[in-house]
């Protein structure tokens, strides 16, 4: 079962303008890491949140954490073509017992037209 | 550096044929993962391995062994494949600080296996 859920699955954003995508767990967040994959390829990490209300940017794209721990956010500042892929979310599920433990959202494919 | 190092990249099977798929990181990293991606499902971990001589089970383990024989080395098998085992694999690999406290995965390029 799916305990992080990504939103919108997909979306169409036109060069220049702005996008959010949104990841939401059922359970608090040790951990939460964004990730963006090109077709056809492996994932390059893009950012790490770990303290509830952390906000971290690099270039463009910013990412939030909420106060609670249960909600991140990715946003794209006027995007260009390089910003199409898909984004995926991950959690850190370590516990007492469950030590490595790392979980994806089903990601979100963006497409980006001229 | 290399960084992560999948082989083969693509492989195509029969059923019941069976086969290994290595990962090899060069940093040092304690933890190293299995996943599989398939449309729709995202990344699901099949298994795991906190250190030399370690594994775990992820979300998906059935049909999958693993081995962790060398620190820089992660192996998963396939006894007998199946049809429902095609899909993209990708290993990763990562530091461990503390609890709650994992560092960011690093990616192969991964391995698209077909089972015909």
């Amino acid at each position: 079962s799916q305990e992080l859920e990504q939103s919108p699955q997909s979306l169409i954003v036109q060069e220049g303008k702005n996008l959010t995508i949104n990841c939401t767990s059922s359970k608090t967040l040790y951990g939460l890491y964004w990730y963006k994959q090109k077709y056809g390829e492996g994932l390059i990490f893009l950012m790490m949140l770990q303290k509830g209300g952390e906000e971290k940017s690099h270039e463009k794209i910013t990412a939030k954490l909420d106060e609670k721990k249960q909600q991140s956010s990715l946003h794209i500042t006027a995007s260009q073509p390089s910003h199409a892929g898909i984004y995926l979310c991950g959690a850190d599920r370590s516990g007492t017992d469950s030590w490595g433990k790392f979980q994806f959202g089903a990601g979100t494919q963006v497409v980006v037209t001229p | 550096n290399a960084g992560v190092t999948q082989t083969p990249k693509f492989r195509v099977l029969k059923t019941g044929q069976s086969m290994t798929l290595l990962c090899a990181q060069d940093m040092n990293h304690e933890y190293m993962y299995w996943y599989r991606q398939d449309p729709g499902m995202g990344l699901r971990l099949i298994h795991y391995s906190v250190g030399e001589g370690t594994t775990a089970k992820g979300e998906v383990p059935d049909g999958y062994n693993v081995s962790r024989l060398k620190k820089q080395n992660f192996l998963l098998g396939l006894e007998s494949a199946a049809p429902s085992q095609t899909s993209v694999y990708f290993c990763a690999s990562s530091y461990f600080i503390g609890q709650g406290n994992n560092q960011p995965q690093h990616f192969g390029d991964g391995t698209r296996l077909s089972i015909l």
